[in-house]
């Protein structure tokens, strides 16, 4: 399965400023999802993230706030912009390998904090 | 209204006890998996069950799809405290992927 490396694991970050979530993977793949999830509970498709193209975004989600960079195909970045404390979150990257059943193999997540 | 309804939504258990986890919908889904999430980490995948009535065995945890491919259940016999963690099972139908609400299982040891 693909190994997936996200970084910062974590952050507090002041309301009203930006934090960029990166995302590497070592296998190409077409498409790189982002995640959000409060702890304990499921967790939230953000957007699609496609290389050469712009990402789609969910019911509830704008590029304005979440901008998505995809610019190869192993890298993408995701933006938390303007923060509030409802931001506050998890959030996560995932790619899907249909490979042996693997399904979806995810970063080990960023856990935000907006003060 | 989630697509997917897992049930318990917490549970707590001694070790060395069995239980299940239930993961149900009206839809029906061409495949499903089941991931297990431990705190400060992604989910990981622990199995993909694709045929209605199929079982798959991992372990100490049996999964089961329905035979309408509508449900699934994972059993977990003699839980051990490694096995607590968040479990969420997630279906493909059509061409949309969907998580399950979420279980979280603290075994105490």
């Amino acid at each position: 399965s693909a190994v997936i490396s996200q970084k910062p694991s974590r952050d507090i970050c002041q309301r009203g400023t930006s934090l960029t979530i990166q995302c590497q993977v070592d296998s190409q793949v077409t498409m790189m999802f982002w995640y959000r999830q409060q702890p304990g509970q499921s967790l939230t498709l953000i957007a699609t993230a496609n290389q050469g193209s712009e990402a789609t975004y969910e019911s509830g989600f704008v590029i304005d706030k979440f901008p998505i960079s995809r610019p190869n195909l192993t890298f993408s970045t995701l933006t938390v912009s303007n923060m509030s404390p409802e931001d506050s979150s998890i959030y996560l990257c995932s790619v899907y390998l249909e490979v042996d059943g693997y399904g979806y193999t995810f970063g080990s997540g960023t856990r935000l904090t907006v003060v | 209204t989630q697509l997917l309804e897992q049930s318990p939504q917490f549970l707590s258990i001694q070790e060395g006890e069995n239980l299940t986890v239930y993961c149900n919908s009206s839809s029906v889904f061409s495949s499903l998996q089941w991931y297990r999430q431990e705190p400060g980490e992604g989910p990981v995948l622990l199995v993909t069950v694709v045929t209605g009535g199929e079982v798959k065995k991992l372990k100490r945890l049996t999964f089961q799809f329905g035979d309408a491919r509508k449900d699934s259940s994972l059993h977990i016999t003699a839980a051990q405290p490694g096995d607590t963690g968040l479990y969420l099972c997630a279906g493909v139908t059509g061409n949309q992927f969907y998580f399950g609400t979420g279980t979280s299982l603290t075994v105490i040891p």
